[in-house]
């Protein structure tokens, strides 16, 4: 089955400067990788997210980058505020079994004023 | 647009008592998943319904877990007997069923599941 690993596990920056989350998957066939944001006690909310067709996706300050042959994707945050802290969750999605998502185990983001 | 609901948002059992959890889905759509979230962990999932089939369950303990969606709308998840080491926030989530592999998934708030 498909295997996500997350770095880094927490992540700590000042107010204004750019977080980088990183994520490897093991299945080649995935083709799908969206990007969610979990406050402390509350649900997990989609972010962005972006296809194996791209290898880039941009949402104002959030953008999501894609390396299908290193079978890894990558989570930027520029800009960063305090609202942006919580965990951060990549996961991925291939053709088989439905839709299932496998995740990866987070990133605590802290910006600091 | 009414979001995933989940209800209750807290419960507290001991271990090998049951306990049972319910969801009611995005109005429409037909893909429900549940997952079950470890503390420090990101979701895992259980089972996966479209509309009242179920499409994977392989990561369910099906020794003590069963879930249905008798009427393709609604789902319980349940859990007899517990264990200490199903704490954990059971997750259900939708998506529409329509856009194949890759859809959204959209997140309920959990029910805090905590074994003693």
């Amino acid at each position: 089955g498909e295997n996500v690993e997350q770095h880094p596990s927490t992540l700590s920056v000042q107010e204004g400067d750019s977080a980088v989350i990183k994520c490897t998957y093991s299945d080649s066939a995935s083709n799908y990788f969206p990007w969610y944001k979990q406050e402390l006690g509350k649900r997990p909310q989609l972010i962005i997210d972006i296809r194996s067709n791209v290898g880039e996706k941009k949402d104002q300050r959030i953008a999501v980058t894609l390396n299908k042959t290193a079978k890894h994707f990558s989570l930027h945050i520029t800009e960063t505020q305090p609202e942006d802290s919580a965990v951060y969750f990549c996961a991925a999605s291939g053709t088989g079994g439905g839709n299932k998502l496998t995740f990866g185990t987070g990133t605590q983001l802290k910006v600091e004023l | 647009e009414a979001g995933v609901a989940q209800s209750p948002r807290y419960k507290i059992i001991e271990k090998r008592q049951s306990v049972a959890f319910w969801c009611n889905p995005i109005s429409g759509h037909a893909t429900l998943y549940w997952y079950q979230q470890i503390l420090g962990q990101g979701p895992k999932l259980l089972i996966q319904f479209q509309n009242n089939g179920v499409v994977d369950d392989s990561q369910l303990p099906k020794d003590r877990f069963s879930a249905e969606r008798l009427k393709g709308v609604d789902s319980t998840l349940k859990i007899q007997p517990a264990k200490l080491e199903d704490s954990a926030v059971y997750l259900c989530a939708s998506s529409s069923g329509l856009a194949g592999p890759g859809e959204t998934q959209y997140f309920g708030p959990g029910t805090r599941l905590l074994v003693l």
